[in-house]
């Protein structure tokens, strides 16, 4: 199974400041890397398709990097509803597993 | 507009079993391979499940294969997950999702909520 292990666990930061999340993976998983928003008590929202497609509807501010093993999220400036936790999922092999998230707080 | 509404969920005690759905509307169910995946209290995201868009291959976690079942039914546009034996570590939210044929889940339910307890 695939590990991917994602940097850091929390991320204080001010609206307007951007944020720089990682994703690792164990091995190699080509592009074929997401990136999901998780706000509290909603399902998972898809943002990043294949490692650097914005999904359809997600802002510019948006913007992922990356590939083989080492992934990034860009955030350019934080909107006050992009403070939530943060996934990364692969889809190289099953089961498809996804990185214990990423929790961007407000500082 | 895409909608997944997963039912079925509730309280079952250890050792029990349990059948959760998710109705698909808005598009056509039958070219989509679906997921389940599950949420524990306050942890992360966990794949369940899987299976192609004919039912014909079916995919499982390690931690619930030989358990659960997969299956679903495109003339109903319905997804199941049929649980069996139950145990304390599979009290989650399950989500069921769509999955585009080259891509990744990209639509989701808002879940079911599965509490397994004496």
């Amino acid at each position: 199974e695939i590990v991917l292990t994602q940097s850091p666990a929390t991320l204080s930061l001010s609206p307007g400041e951007s944020a720089t999340l990682s994703c690792r993976a164990s091995q190699s998983v080509g592009s074929y890397l997401a990136w999901y928003q998780q706000r509290p008590g909603q399902a998972p929202r898809l943002l990043i398709n294949d490692a650097s497609n914005r999904a359809t509807g997600i802002p510019a501010r948006f913007s992922g990097s990356g590939s083989g093993t080492d992934f990034t999220l860009t955030i350019s400036s934080l909107e006050p509803e992009d403070f939530a936790v943060y996934y990364c999922q692969q889809r190289y092999n099953w089961p498809f597993s996804f990185g214990q998230g990423t929790k961007v707080e407000i500082k | 507009e895409v909608q997944l509404v997963e039912s079925g969920g509730g309280l079952v005690q250890p050792g029990g079993s349990l059948r959760i759905s998710c109705t698909a509307s808005g598009f056509t169910f039958s070219n989509y391979p679906m997921h389940w995946v599950r949420q524990a209290p306050g942890k992360g995201l966990e794949p369940v499940s899987a299976i192609s868009t004919n039912g014909g291959d079916t995919y499982y976690a390690d931690s619930v294969r030989g358990r659960f079942t997969i299956s679903r039914d495109n003339s109903k546009n319905t997804l199941y997950l049929q649980m069996g034996s139950l145990r304390a570590e599979d009290m989650a939210v399950y989500y069921c999702a769509r999955r585009p044929s080259s891509g990744f889940p990209d639509y989701w339910g808002q879940g079911t909520l599965v509490t397994v307890s004496s």
